[in-house]
Protein backbone atom coordinates (compact mmCIF):
# COMPACT_ATOMS: atom_id res chain seq x y z
CA UNK A 1 0.00 0.00 0.00
CA UNK A 2 1.65 2.85 -1.22
CA UNK A 3 -0.90 5.68 0.08
CA UNK A 4 -1.46 6.74 -3.71
CA UNK A 5 -3.94 4.79 -5.81
CA UNK A 6 -4.77 5.03 -9.59
CA UNK A 7 -7.53 3.36 -11.43
CA UNK A 8 -7.86 1.62 -13.41
CA UNK A 9 -4.05 -0.10 -13.60
CA UNK A 10 -4.79 -0.96 -17.23
CA UNK A 11 -6.90 0.42 -19.77
CA UNK A 12 -7.25 0.03 -23.45
CA UNK A 13 -8.69 2.15 -25.56
CA UNK A 14 -9.02 3.46 -29.37
CA UNK A 15 -7.99 6.85 -30.44
CA UNK A 16 -11.88 8.04 -30.70
CA UNK A 17 -12.50 7.20 -27.35
CA UNK A 18 -12.85 9.51 -24.43
CA UNK A 19 -11.33 8.07 -20.80
CA UNK A 20 -10.32 9.33 -17.77
CA UNK A 21 -7.40 8.17 -15.24
CA UNK A 22 -8.17 8.55 -11.63
CA UNK A 23 -5.51 9.16 -8.63
CA UNK A 24 -6.82 9.22 -4.96
CA UNK A 25 -3.88 10.07 -2.14
CA UNK A 26 -4.41 9.48 1.38
CA UNK A 27 -1.45 10.80 2.82
CA UNK A 28 -2.55 14.21 3.72
CA UNK A 29 -0.74 15.79 0.72
CA UNK A 30 -1.25 18.90 -0.87
CA UNK A 31 0.50 18.51 -3.99
CA UNK A 32 -0.48 16.04 -7.08
CA UNK A 33 1.43 15.10 -10.34
CA UNK A 34 1.10 13.71 -13.46
CA UNK A 35 4.05 11.86 -14.86
CA UNK A 36 4.05 9.90 -18.58
CA UNK A 37 7.04 6.81 -18.10
CA UNK A 38 7.46 5.33 -21.84
CA UNK A 39 10.17 2.27 -22.57
CA UNK A 40 13.37 3.66 -22.04
CA UNK A 41 12.81 7.09 -21.56
CA UNK A 42 12.87 9.07 -18.23
CA UNK A 43 9.87 10.15 -16.34
CA UNK A 44 8.18 12.74 -18.09
CA UNK A 45 6.35 15.26 -15.89
CA UNK A 46 3.05 16.15 -17.57
CA UNK A 47 1.08 18.54 -14.46
CA UNK A 48 1.71 19.83 -11.30
CA UNK A 49 -1.21 20.84 -9.20
CA UNK A 50 -0.17 22.60 -5.91
CA UNK A 51 -3.01 22.98 -2.88
CA UNK A 52 -5.95 22.13 -5.92
CA UNK A 53 -3.84 25.00 -8.30
CA UNK A 54 -2.31 24.26 -11.94
CA UNK A 55 1.19 25.13 -11.74
CA UNK A 56 2.48 23.37 -13.95
CA UNK A 57 2.02 22.28 -17.33
CA UNK A 58 4.98 20.81 -19.44
CA UNK A 59 3.78 21.68 -23.06
CA UNK A 60 1.13 18.59 -23.00
CA UNK A 61 -0.78 18.31 -25.62
CA UNK A 62 -4.17 19.14 -25.22
CA UNK A 63 -5.78 15.77 -25.68
CA UNK A 64 -4.90 15.58 -22.14
CA UNK A 65 -6.76 17.63 -19.70
CA UNK A 66 -5.89 16.89 -16.09
CA UNK A 67 -8.62 17.87 -13.05
CA UNK A 68 -7.92 18.41 -9.63
CA UNK A 69 -11.15 19.02 -7.26
CA UNK A 70 -8.98 18.70 -4.24
CA UNK A 71 -6.30 18.15 -2.73
CA UNK A 72 -6.33 14.55 -2.52
CA UNK A 73 -8.09 13.77 -5.81
CA UNK A 74 -6.40 14.00 -9.01
CA UNK A 75 -7.84 13.01 -12.71
CA UNK A 76 -6.64 12.82 -16.21
CA UNK A 77 -9.00 12.81 -19.16
CA UNK A 78 -8.28 11.48 -22.06
CA UNK A 79 -8.99 12.22 -25.95
CA UNK A 80 -8.61 11.14 -29.38
CA UNK A 81 -5.01 10.02 -28.53
CA UNK A 82 -2.36 8.93 -30.48
CA UNK A 83 -0.75 5.66 -30.74
CA UNK A 84 2.38 7.28 -29.39
CA UNK A 85 0.55 7.90 -26.32
CA UNK A 86 0.68 4.69 -25.23
CA UNK A 87 2.58 4.39 -21.87
CA UNK A 88 3.10 4.03 -17.99
CA UNK A 89 1.02 7.08 -16.45
CA UNK A 90 2.26 7.54 -13.06
CA UNK A 91 0.44 10.07 -10.23
CA UNK A 92 2.42 11.09 -7.57
CA UNK A 93 1.80 13.14 -4.29
CA UNK A 94 4.16 15.42 -1.69
CA UNK A 95 3.64 17.52 1.29
CA UNK A 96 3.66 20.57 -1.03
CA UNK A 97 5.67 21.99 -4.39
CA UNK A 98 9.41 22.79 -3.81
CA UNK A 99 9.11 21.63 0.17
CA UNK A 100 12.60 20.81 1.59
CA UNK A 101 13.42 17.24 0.96
CA UNK A 102 10.27 15.58 0.76
CA UNK A 103 9.67 12.98 -1.89
CA UNK A 104 7.30 12.21 -4.31
CA UNK A 105 5.26 9.00 -3.35
CA UNK A 106 4.04 7.60 -6.48
CA UNK A 107 1.18 5.30 -7.40
CA UNK A 108 1.67 2.46 -9.05
CA UNK A 109 0.38 4.20 -12.67
CA UNK A 110 -2.36 3.12 -15.44
CA UNK A 111 -0.82 1.08 -18.03
CA UNK A 112 -2.54 2.76 -21.27
CA UNK A 113 -2.50 1.02 -24.43
CA UNK A 114 -3.89 2.71 -27.55
CA UNK A 115 -5.11 0.94 -30.51
CA UNK B 1 20.57 22.03 -19.80
CA UNK B 2 20.18 19.74 -16.85
CA UNK B 3 21.03 16.24 -17.21
CA UNK B 4 20.73 13.16 -15.33
CA UNK B 5 22.62 10.27 -17.06
CA UNK B 6 22.94 6.75 -15.44
CA UNK B 7 24.96 3.81 -16.23
CA UNK B 8 24.98 0.97 -16.53
CA UNK B 9 21.75 1.05 -18.63
CA UNK B 10 21.39 -2.59 -17.67
CA UNK B 11 22.87 -5.16 -15.44
CA UNK B 12 22.57 -9.23 -14.84
CA UNK B 13 24.08 -10.33 -11.76
CA UNK B 14 24.32 -13.58 -9.92
CA UNK B 15 22.49 -13.07 -6.53
CA UNK B 16 24.86 -12.59 -3.62
CA UNK B 17 26.48 -10.95 -5.70
CA UNK B 18 27.56 -6.90 -5.02
CA UNK B 19 27.10 -4.37 -7.99
CA UNK B 20 27.15 -0.48 -8.09
CA UNK B 21 25.43 1.53 -10.25
CA UNK B 22 26.28 4.90 -11.64
CA UNK B 23 24.38 8.55 -11.90
CA UNK B 24 26.05 11.85 -13.25
CA UNK B 25 24.30 14.59 -13.33
CA UNK B 26 24.99 18.52 -14.62
CA UNK B 27 21.65 19.92 -12.67
CA UNK B 28 22.47 23.54 -10.88
CA UNK B 29 22.30 24.74 -8.62
CA UNK B 30 22.35 21.39 -6.89
CA UNK B 31 19.44 20.83 -4.13
CA UNK B 32 19.39 16.60 -3.52
CA UNK B 33 19.49 13.48 -5.39
CA UNK B 34 17.03 10.86 -4.78
CA UNK B 35 17.67 7.37 -5.35
CA UNK B 36 14.13 5.44 -6.30
CA UNK B 37 13.33 1.42 -6.41
CA UNK B 38 11.12 0.37 -9.29
CA UNK B 39 9.81 -3.02 -9.02
CA UNK B 40 7.86 -4.37 -12.60
CA UNK B 41 4.48 -2.77 -12.34
CA UNK B 42 4.99 -0.70 -9.72
CA UNK B 43 5.30 2.85 -9.34
CA UNK B 44 9.01 4.13 -7.83
CA UNK B 45 9.39 4.01 -4.23
CA UNK B 46 12.70 5.91 -2.68
CA UNK B 47 15.72 4.57 -1.42
CA UNK B 48 17.57 7.54 -0.02
CA UNK B 49 18.19 10.88 -0.32
CA UNK B 50 21.62 12.92 -0.44
CA UNK B 51 21.93 16.23 0.08
CA UNK B 52 25.02 18.63 -0.87
CA UNK B 53 26.89 18.18 2.46
CA UNK B 54 26.15 14.51 2.53
CA UNK B 55 28.88 12.22 1.50
CA UNK B 56 27.44 8.62 2.13
CA UNK B 57 24.20 7.30 3.40
CA UNK B 58 22.87 3.67 3.74
CA UNK B 59 19.68 1.83 3.77
CA UNK B 60 20.04 -1.41 4.54
CA UNK B 61 21.84 -3.29 1.92
CA UNK B 62 21.56 0.03 -0.03
CA UNK B 63 24.32 2.48 0.22
CA UNK B 64 24.29 5.36 -2.14
CA UNK B 65 27.28 8.33 -2.50
CA UNK B 66 27.19 11.65 -3.43
CA UNK B 67 30.21 13.70 -5.10
CA UNK B 68 29.31 17.28 -5.29
CA UNK B 69 32.23 18.41 -6.70
CA UNK B 70 32.46 15.86 -10.02
CA UNK B 71 28.49 15.27 -10.03
CA UNK B 72 28.37 11.87 -9.54
CA UNK B 73 26.58 9.85 -7.42
CA UNK B 74 26.46 6.39 -6.61
CA UNK B 75 24.14 3.39 -5.77
CA UNK B 76 25.70 0.14 -4.15
CA UNK B 77 24.15 -3.24 -3.68
CA UNK B 78 25.81 -5.17 -0.96
CA UNK B 79 24.65 -9.10 -1.32
CA UNK B 80 22.39 -8.91 -4.05
CA UNK B 81 19.12 -10.63 -4.17
CA UNK B 82 16.46 -11.37 -6.30
CA UNK B 83 14.21 -9.33 -4.77
CA UNK B 84 16.58 -6.41 -5.90
CA UNK B 85 15.37 -7.16 -10.10
CA UNK B 86 14.29 -3.67 -10.35
CA UNK B 87 14.74 -0.36 -12.09
CA UNK B 88 16.81 1.75 -10.22
CA UNK B 89 16.19 5.92 -11.41
CA UNK B 90 18.51 8.83 -10.05
CA UNK B 91 16.54 11.60 -9.91
CA UNK B 92 17.84 15.26 -8.57
CA UNK B 93 16.53 18.09 -7.17
CA UNK B 94 17.72 21.62 -8.38
CA UNK B 95 17.41 24.45 -6.11
CA UNK B 96 15.53 27.15 -8.06
CA UNK B 97 12.55 28.78 -7.66
CA UNK B 98 10.29 25.62 -9.47
CA UNK B 99 12.82 23.21 -7.27
CA UNK B 100 12.63 21.28 -10.90
CA UNK B 101 13.16 17.15 -10.72
CA UNK B 102 15.40 15.92 -13.46
CA UNK B 103 15.22 12.17 -13.91
CA UNK B 104 17.64 9.74 -15.37
CA UNK B 105 16.86 7.13 -17.64
CA UNK B 106 17.19 4.02 -15.25
CA UNK B 107 19.23 1.26 -14.58
CA UNK B 108 17.37 -1.95 -14.91
CA UNK B 109 18.88 -4.76 -12.78
CA UNK B 110 17.74 -8.25 -13.21
CA UNK B 111 19.49 -10.66 -10.76
CA UNK B 112 19.74 -14.49 -11.06
CA UNK B 113 19.86 -17.56 -9.08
Amino acid sequence: ETGVTQTPRHLVMGMTNKKSLKCEQHLGHNAMYWYKQSAKKPLELMFVYNFKEQTENNSVPSRFSPECPNSSHLFLHLHTLQPEDSALYLCASSQEVGVGNQPQHFGDGTRLSIL
Amino acid sequence: KNQVEQSPQSLIILEGKNCTLQCNYTVSPFSNLRWYKQDTGRGPVSLTIMTFSENTKSNGRYTATLDADTKQSSLHITASQLSDSASYICVVRSNNAGNMLTFGGGTRLMVKP
